[in-house]
Order: C-alpha cells, then sequence, then structure tokens
C-alpha cells in the first residue's frame, strides 16, 4: 500500500524566509497529490494541489513540485507571514485511498 | 452550506464500551473518508469509501468497523473501546478519487 513520508516535522522560520516541506511516496499509481494546512484546533483545509501530469503549480506565494520519477514531491513558501505558522499535511491518492503524511509545524517568527 | 458534520463532538467512553460516530455530507459526494489524528502521527485513514455501497480498509482499520448508510452518511463504529483509542477522529468527503476533501469539524474521543 501507500506510504507517504514527510520532512521535517518541525520548521522555525523568520517572517520574510522561505519554507520548503518534502513529501515521498511509495505507490506509483498515486496521481493526485494535495497539500492542506491545519491551525490549531482546527480542521484540515487544502492549500494547493497538483496532478501527476503536472510538474509545478503555483498560487500567490504558495508552489509545489513534482517529481514522479524520484516519487517525491514539495511545498515551497515563500515571504513567510506569521499567519502561515501551522500544521502542513501532504498526501498521495492512490485510486480514492487518500493517505496523508505526518505533518510538519510550521512556527514563523516576526 | 453544512458540508461535512460530525456528531458528537466530544465523547468519554469507559473501556469495554461501544459508540458509533456519525457523519453526514450535503455536497453529493462520491467518496467518504474516517481518520484518526493523533500527536506526530498525522492523519491515518481507518476506513474510506469510495462510493454508496462500498467501503474498504486503510492503514489502521483493527478495532473499527463502517456503514456507508446511503450517499450522504458513513458512520465509524468501535465495537469495544480500548485507550489506545483515544484520538481525535475525522471525516472526510470528496467528489470523487482525485478531488479536494474537505473535512468534519472533527470528535473528541478520550477512553478511560
Amino acid at each position: 500500500g501507500e506510504n507517504v513520508e514527510q520532512h521535517p516535522s518541525t520548521l522555525s522560520v523568520q517572517e520574510g524566509d522561505s519554507a520548503v516541506i518534502k513529501c515521498t511516496y511509495s505507490d506509483s499509481a498515486s496521481n493526485y497529490f494535495p497539500w492542506y494546512k491545519q491551525e490549531l484546533g482546527k480542521r484540515p483545509q487544502l492549500i494547493i494541489d497538483i496532478r501527476s501530469n503536472v510538474g509545478e503549480k503555483k498560487d500567490q506565494r504558495i508552489a509545489v513540485t513534482l517529481n514522479k520519477t524520484a516519487k517525491h514531491f514539495s511545498l515551497h513558501i515563500t515571504e513567510t507571514q506569521p499567519e502561515d505558522s501551522a500544521v502542513y499535511f501532504c498526501a498521495a491518492d492512490s485510486w480514492g485511498k487518500l493517505q496523508f503524511g505526518a505533518g510538519t509545524q510550521v512556527v514563523v517568527t516576526p | 452550506n453544512a458540508g461535512v458534520t460530525q456528531t458528537p463532538k466530544f465523547q468519554v467512553l469507559k473501556t469495554g464500551q461501544s459508540m458509533t460516530l456519525q457523519c453526514a455530507q450535503d455536497m453529493n459526494h462520491n467518496s467518504m473518508y474516517w481518520y484518526r489524528q493523533d500527536p506526530g502521527m498525522g492523519l491515518r485513514l481507518i476506513y474510506y469509501s469510495a462510493s454508496e455501497g462500498t467501503t474498504d480498509k486503510g492503514e489502521v482499520p483493527n478495532g473499527y468497523n463502517v456503514s456507508r448508510l446511503n450517499k450522504r452518511e458513513f458512520s465509524l463504529r468501535l465495537e469495544s473501546a480500548a485507550p489506545s483509542q483515544t484520538s481525535v477522529y475525522f471525516c472526510a468527503s470528496s467528489s470523487a478519487m482525485g478531488a479536494e476533501a474537505f473535512f468534519g469539524q472533527g470528535t473528541r474521543l478520550t477512553v478511560v
């Protein structure tokens, strides 16, 4: 079955710097890779996603890259702001089975 | 516009008791999921249902059963609760495989 690994588990950045979170997956049948943000005490919410036929996608300060050959994908946040502080989860969808990484706690310090 | 609704929001059980967590979505979604969230372990898939009438095991199905009652509702049952099942449980739904999943507000379950 699918196994999604996510690194790092915690990430502390200065406001204005960039943050990068990396994930790997094991099932070559996975073809959809979303990223979710979860604020303390709240439900996870989608921030960006990418499909297997696309190598990169950008939405304002957030971008995701996918390398299907190497089975890894990454989230890039530029010009970080205090409101970016949260837990971020990557996920991989293999035929409807949506599985998540363990999460990255991002702390943006002013 | 409720989205995904879970009940209850909080529950305390004694070891060995049973209970059912309810989940309903009003977005006409085909796929529904149950996850548990534990500190440092992310969201682990318990069961999922790709469509009405089908259910499949996820990563951690032991100790749980599910019922896809109809297209709207997907319930999770703990037959004999154990302290290891203390967790926050999230239900989610999506229109199809490979589509955005929308989460409910979560159920915080404590088994003592």
